[in-house]
């Protein structure tokens, strides 16, 4: 399968900081990707897709001037946190759509799970 | 929108035993069906998919079946491991003029292998 790589896998700030969280396409490109908050045991939670050179598009309810996605190269996907909370906290994971002939398939990367104190 | 239900929730077995996970969907323009397996602390891993023009695929010891009639499709491990205790989710997916691509996830299945 095709890898995704995150970085960094796990960080902890203190409250009213940015974080910033990096999700890599590493053997192929991808147009499209998507982020993903999980909370303990529960299903992903999509927030929003990024698309390379233009804007993400969020889902309901996400605030998007709070989590700001950055594509901008067709290998890498930004997301960052602005003035983090504690409910901040959570596993933030992201995936990279890889294109192929008929079915496009979706690999996820190892997550990034962020502590706000 | 799409809605995709799974079930069960949470599932013990015995090492060598088969399990059965089954995902339901209410789209009828779903035409992809991945499964995917965590481990704690990491990001889903893709372990087999599912086109709606197949009914069945296997990979080794894991099958995937697909009605799409009844808009249901199921998860097979047979000869289970230790290894294979993780939390299975299932999605479902319709093309991307439809969506964007977006898959729409099952809430998952804590699978436990008991050696």
């Amino acid at each position: 399968g095709a890898v995704v790589s995150q970085h960094p896998s796990w960080v902890i700030c203190k409250s009213g900081t940015s974080v910033k969280i990096e999700c890599r396409s590493l053997d192929f490109q991808a147009t499209t990707m998507f982020w993903y908050r999980q909370f303990p045991k529960q299903s992903l939670m999509l927030m929003a897709t990024s698309n390379e050179g233009s804007k993400a598009t969020y889902e309901q309810g996400v605030e998007k001037d709070k989590f700001l996605i950055n594509h901008a190269s067709l290998t890498l996907s930004t997301l960052t946190v602005t003035s983090a909370h504690p409910e901040d906290s959570s596993f933030y994971i992201c995936s990279a759509l890889r294109r192929g002939l008929g079915i496009n398939e979706q690999f996820f990367g190892p997550g990034t799970r962020l502590t706000v104190l | 929108g799409e809605n995709v239900e799974q079930h069960p929730s949470t599932l013990s077995v015995q090492e060598g035993d088969s399990a059965v996970i089954k995902c339901t969907y209410s789209d009828s323009a779903s035409n992809y069906f991945p499964w995917y397996k965590q481990e704690l602390g990491k990001g889903p891993q893709l372990i087999i998919d599912i086109r709606s023009n197949v009914g069945e695929k296997k990979d080794q010891r894991i099958a995937v079946t697909l009605n799409k009639t009844a808009k249901h499709f199921s998860l097979h491990i047979t000869e289970t491991q230790p290894e294979d205790s993780a939390v299975y989710f299932c999605a479902a997916r319709a093309g991307e003029k439809t969506n964007a691509g977006k898959s729409t996830f099952g809430d998952g299945t804590t699978l436990t292998v008991k050696p």
